[in-house]
């Protein structure tokens, strides 16, 4: 377990519909990083918050926004979705620019 | 660029050592990571090093580092079935990790 939760575990939505992603970092971390994964991209950096800022911004569509809040819990938010927005979605937190970056288990979303 | 290369996949008998290899390009990163993937779950720390070193071992995991080539490599000895899964380099810029593409490890008895 590294420390880091995310909700929900699945998701399944119908294009056109908005979603939220939740994320817990480990107890301490003041970082959480936004990661999409999918088959023919890979893992792709969305967005990175440290203690509720944003700091920066990696191949995050305009359709997809995230914040980070004051209790260091982290939202992404992705609307009007596609078939093509069917991915893991990860969330990693770590210490700012500690060593280590720990990854939650991800949300798988499917758009159909 | 931000381009991480690794080998797409790699097939190792039981009990024989595996190496994984992976380049870099952004000579200014601190750290460079090794994450396991197991099928359907998250990605898992396996280790580090830092980029002022030439190698570190762990257990069965011997990272080498060769800073002039910007190339890394994840050693694992005794491979076990217990290790096959998807293998991933990163390296650590300011305010992220770029990732490779990953490496499939297939360990056959």
């Amino acid at each position: 377990d590294s420390g880091v939760t995310q909700t929900p575990k699945h998701l399944i939505t119908a294009t056109g519909q908005r979603v939220t992603l939740r994320c817990s970092p480990r107890s301490g971390d003041l970082s959480v990083y936004w990661y999409q994964q999918s088959l023919d991209q890979g893992l792709q950096f969305l967005i990175q918050y440290y203690n509720g800022e944003e700091r920066a911004k990696g191949n995050i569509l305009e359709r997809f926004s995230a914040q980070q809040f004051p209790d260091l819990h982290s939202e992404l938010n992705l609307s009007s979705l596609e078939l093509g927005d069917s991915a893991l979605y990860f969330c990693a937190s770590s210490v700012d620019r500690g060593t280590e970056a720990f990854f939650g288990q991800g949300t798988r979303l499917t758009v159909v | 660029g931000e381009d991480v290369e690794q080998s797409l996949f790699l097939s190792v008998r039981e009990g024989d050592s595996s190496v994984i290899n992976c380049t870099y390009t952004d000579s200014s990163s601190t750290y460079l990571y090794w994450y396991k993937q197991e099928p359907g779950a998250g990605l898992q720390l396996l280790t580090y090093i830092f980029s002022n070193m030439d190698m570190k071992q762990d257990q069965r995991l011997t990272v080498l580092l060769n800073k002039k080539d910007k190339h890394l490599s994840l050693r694992i000895a005794d491979t076990q079935t217990g290790d096959s899964a998807i293998y991933f380099c990163a390296e650590r810029t300011p305010y992220k990790l770029i990732f490779g593409t990953g490496t499939r490890l297939q360990v056959f008895p």
